[in-house]
């Protein structure tokens, strides 16, 4: 899951194995969360994206699951690959009061895929 | 090819001495956004801009300045830089004004301020 240390969870699967990679998120009122994936000195890549009106959606060997009961987020990644090693940090936006958003960012987690 | 590109990409420099970062995308996209990144504190929002010469403070806008001139440029600039700056910046733009799409990231700015 997502962690407010400085040392970030790690996830160990063996390729060809299915990774599942969790997020709790705090704000009830959040309406958008998006999953990034960020390789050793690069920026963060889009993963996939969901709206609060969906508890699942998939992509390419990616699904995102929502439960807003318990305010959790999971990005699932099938048969995984030795380039899926990277940390996955998910992100959940909010509506402010008066208008705008609120964008707040997970520290992540680390996935290394063993060969 | 489609991308957000940053300059420097590696910048080591004193307190006080005035820096720009650079910033520009090719994505004609409307929404532009700084974050920094520090171990166990996730991306952090300095500043966003929705539009040409409309910007807002995100999380942590103290010590930094932006403008949005053209559509294309958002740079970021440390009038008087402190230790504390000392961080990895990352521009981003996306499609919507709102930013509530995918949101692409440039390849990032490793500042150290000393």
């Amino acid at each position: 899951g997502e962690s407010v240390g400085l040392h970030l969870p790690t996830l160990s699967v063996q390729e060809g194995d299915n990774s599942i990679i969790n997020c709790a998120y705090s704000n009830s009122a959040s309406d958008y969360f998006i999953w990034y994936k960020q390789e050793s000195g690069k920026g963060p890549q889009f993963i996939i994206d969901i709206r609060s009106n969906m508890d699942k959606r998939q992509g390419q060997r990616v699904t995102v699951l929502l439960n807003k009961t318990v305010k959790h987020l999971s990005l699932q990644i099938a048969a995984t690959q030795p380039g899926d090693s990277a940390v996955y940090f998910c992100a959940e936006n909010h509506p402010l009061t008066g208008g705008g958003n609120k964008l707040t960012f997970g520290t992540g987690t680390q996935l290394k895929v063993e060969l | 090819e489609a991308q957000v590109t940053q300059n420097p990409r590696y910048l080591i420099t004193v307190t006080g001495k005035k820096l720009t970062v650079t910033c520009s995308q090719n994505m004609n996209h409307e929404y532009m956004s700084w974050y920094r990144q520090d171990p166990g504190l996730g991306l952090r929002q300095i500043y966003y801009s929705m539009n040409v010469e409309v910007t807002d403070k995100g999380d942590v806008p103290e010590g930094y300045k932006v403008s949005r001139k053209e559509k294309r440029n958002f740079p970021l600039i440390l009038e008087s830089p402190s230790p504390n700056q000392t961080s990895l910046y990352f521009c981003a733009s996306s499609l919507s004004p709102t930013g509530l799409d995918e949101q692409y990231f440039g390849p990032g700015t490793r500042l150290t301020v000393t």
